[in-house]
């Protein structure tokens, strides 16, 4: 089983929100990662977390917080966005932590609307 | 230089050609490389690994030249299924995207 879930699959905010986008697999991956992607881009890595620890943050804004809570779920909380927060954010895991030639699966993501 | 260039296309082709799309990398040490296909609105899934021996799967083939730093992607017979932006990815400590080259194959 190759599957990554997403929730919410849609998520409309207003900047004074805080929200939280959720991310589960159960295929034993070591290595999880968020991403956002904008229309007609590549995604663009935020995180990367490594054996539950935080191991890159690729100068992602505070208003994004990420969390791993245990080895199968990997949050990211939301607070005091932007409109052009606007996107498809995207989760992801691989076998082990990068460096590797693993391939990484993606969940289906959360379109995500700041107003 | 780009880390990692794709053409972006759009490549429209009729049903049943052969394409073929190129990817270069300018880090000379990486060592994983992968071909995803993206559908609009959907998640990146994973084509198929490149490997340094080359591997088929199918209509598909991807080639890895590491003396010019490319990868390739071919597909024979294509479909109208084949429809989709083709991401180039590209690893050495992290993963790198390339941009997509865009398909549209045309009845």
């Amino acid at each position: 089983d190759t599957e990554v879930t997403q929730t919410p699959k849609h998520l409309v905010m207003g900047m004074t929100n805080k929200k939280s986008l959720k991310c589960e697999q159960h295929m034993g991956h070591r290595a999880m990662y968020w991403y956002k992607q904008k229309a007609k881009k590549p995604p663009e890595l935020m995180f990367v977390y490594s054996y539950e620890k935080l191991s890159i943050n690729e100068s992602v804004p505070s208003r994004f917080s990420p969390e791993c809570p245990n080895s199968s779920l990997l949050n990211l909380h939301l607070h005091a966005l932007q409109p052009e927060d606007s996107a498809l954010y995207l989760c992801a895991s691989s076998q082990d932590p990068p460096g590797g030639p693993y391939e990484q699966y993606f969940g289906p993501g959360t379109r995500l609307t700041v107003t | 230089r780009k880390e990692v260039e794709q053409d972006p296309g759009p490549f429209n082709v009729p049903e049943g050609a052969t394409v073929a799309f190129n990817c270069t990398y300018s880090n000379s040490a990486s060592q994983s490389f992968f071909w995803y296909r993206q559908d609009c609105r959907k998640e990146p899934k994973l084509l198929m690994s490149v490997y340094s021996s080359g591997n088929e799967d199918g209509r598909f083939t991807a080639q890895l030249n590491r003396a010019s730093q490319y990868i390739s992607l071919l597909i024979r017979d294509s479909k109208l299924s084949d429809s989709a932006t083709y991401l180039c990815v590209v690893g050495y400590q992290k993963v790198t995207f390339g941009t997509g080259t865009k398909l549209q194959v045309i009845p």
